[in-house]
């Protein structure tokens, strides 16, 4: 079966654009999440989705946001975006987050 | 809030040796643990998960971790490793069933020939 799918794979934009990166889970699972990687934090917990509905949600600014689609598709955005915002994003789906993460191979997002 | 420690975030051993990684976790309820592996380039598999049950748990390719609650730790062993083992291993951990899955700084597993 189909994995996580992240599009698009790499992305660079300027300091004060917005950016939305976009995530398909496997079929059937109704739970995702998202991280951002990088070399100093390592995996930091964005937020998780679950039925259309933000279940979970990390210590993030406001201008990270997210959303799901009823067919548990998700995208995230980001506002306003800043030098530090350059990382690894990571989507992960689960049926639920109990059973064990699947991830995609994530947005390397460079901000210049 | 909760948190996960991964003290060792360099571990390199000789081909065929056995290997501990370390993971220990603060929290004062049951929890969910789980261990991640991220190979180079690529991106995070699951490894082994611990929910309930028999504290020791194994992987299909060797690993196995056991849960000891009154250590709050879950690490991670192996007899003997393969180079293909070279990889970064991440430690997690999830309150509830519902909780959000908090990862622990990982640690860089090298296997020399």
């Amino acid at each position: 079966k189909a994995g996580v799918t992240q599009t698009p794979r790499y992305l660079i934009k300027t300091r004060g654009q917005q950016v939305t990166l976009s995530c398909s889970p496997i079929s059937g699972h109704r739970s995702v999440s998202w991280y951002q990687q990088t070399p100093g934090q390592g995996l930091q917990f964005l937020f998780e989705y679950f039925s259309e509905t933000q279940r979970n949600k990390g210590n993030f600014p406001g201008r990270f946001s997210g959303r799901q689609f009823s067919n548990s598709r998700s995208e995230m955005n980001v506002s306003t975006l800043e030098l530090g915002d350059s990382a690894l994003y990571l989507c992960a789906s689960s049926v639920d987050s109990n059973y064990g993460y699947t991830f995609g191979s994530g947005t390397r997002l460079t901000v210049v | 809030a909760q948190s996960v420690t991964q003290l060792d975030s360099q571990v390199p051993v000789f081909e065929e040796a056995p290997v501990e990684l370390r993971c220990n976790y603060s929290s004062s309820v049951s929890v969910y643990l789980f261990w991640y592996v991220q190979y180079p380039n690529q991106g995070l598999q699951l490894l082994l998960k611990y929910l309930s049950g028999s504290t020791l748990v194994e992987s299909i390719n060797g690993f196995e971790a056991e849960f000891n609650k009154s250590q709050t730790s879950f690490h991670l062993r192996k007899p003997s490793v393969h180079i293909s083992d070279t990889a970064e291993y991440f430690c997690a951990v999830m309150k509830t069933s519902y909780d959000k899955v908090i990862f622990g700084p990982g640690t860089s597993l090298s296997v020399i020939p």
